[in-house]
């Protein structure tokens, strides 16, 4: 089945503790990609991947880190992690194909207190 | 600035009539857009899309319209099953450069009364 797999679902952490949100893809997409959804603002994007080795800033990238070494997965990395990042954040994949859409995962709801 | 709107944060209707979820844009750039569905505890799914050089996109009971000169999409359910109740986001995108990134709008929780 073709899937989007993020970990964990629901995490809760303290300001300042490293964490990272794995994501894989068994679709073998190029294109990878990270959200933040929030009341009133819908989907922004944090972070973007064109393929292996090639990683880019979304629209609010502050306050994040990503890797992308093998072309299944996507982690999101907070170095240091501040309330302001309590959000729900999904993972993205899609071929660079015209007219693609995207696949998500099924979100990982963070919390930083 | 947000490229992206859905003015209606939630709309309700009655099973059987037509539901219609707006969006409007401001970049003239984006030639591409697509509906995405969401529904709680999920992550968004494609549900259609429409190319710029198109007007209108129909796939079952959804018809996607586009009005270019006015920078607005529409998307419309007939009839509407309580099971369309869910959160639909508009998207758009530009073809041939950043394939796969899309501005995303706020969404449209659409509730379906049986």
């Amino acid at each position: 089945e073709a899937q989007v797999t993020q970990n964990p679902r629901y995490l809760i952490t303290v300001t300042g503790k490293k964490l990272t949100v794995t994501c894989s893809q068994n679709m073998n997409h190029e294109y990878m990609s990270w959200y933040r959804q929030d009341p009133g603002l819908g989907l922004r994007q944090i972070y973007y991947s064109m393929n292996v080795e090639v990683t880019d800033k979304g629209d609010v990238p502050e306050g994040y880190k990503v890797s992308r070494k093998e072309k299944r997965n996507f982690p999101l990395i907070l170095e240091s992690p501040s309330p302001n990042q309590t959000s729900l954040y999904f993972c993205a994949s899609s071929s660079l194909s015209s007219n693609q859409p995207q696949h998500f995962g099924d979100g990982t709801r963070l919390s930083i207190l | 600035d947000q490229q992206v709107k859905q003015n209606s944060p939630s709309l309700s209707v009655q099973e059987g009539r037509i539901s219609i979820l707006n969006c409007d844009y401001t970049n003239s750039m984006f030639d591409y857009f697509l509906w995405y569905k969401k529904y709680p505890a999920e992550g968004p799914t494609f549900l259609i899309s429409i190319s710029s050089i198109k007007d209108k996109n129909e796939d079952g009971r959804f018809t996607v319209f586009l009005n270019k000169s006015a920078k607005h999409l529409s998307l419309h359910i007939v009839p509407s099953q309580p099971g369309d109740s869910a959160v639909y986001f508009c998207a758009a995108s530009v073809l041939n450069t950043n394939a796969g990134k899309s501005t995303f709008g706020d969404g449209t929780t659409l509730t379906v009364k049986p």
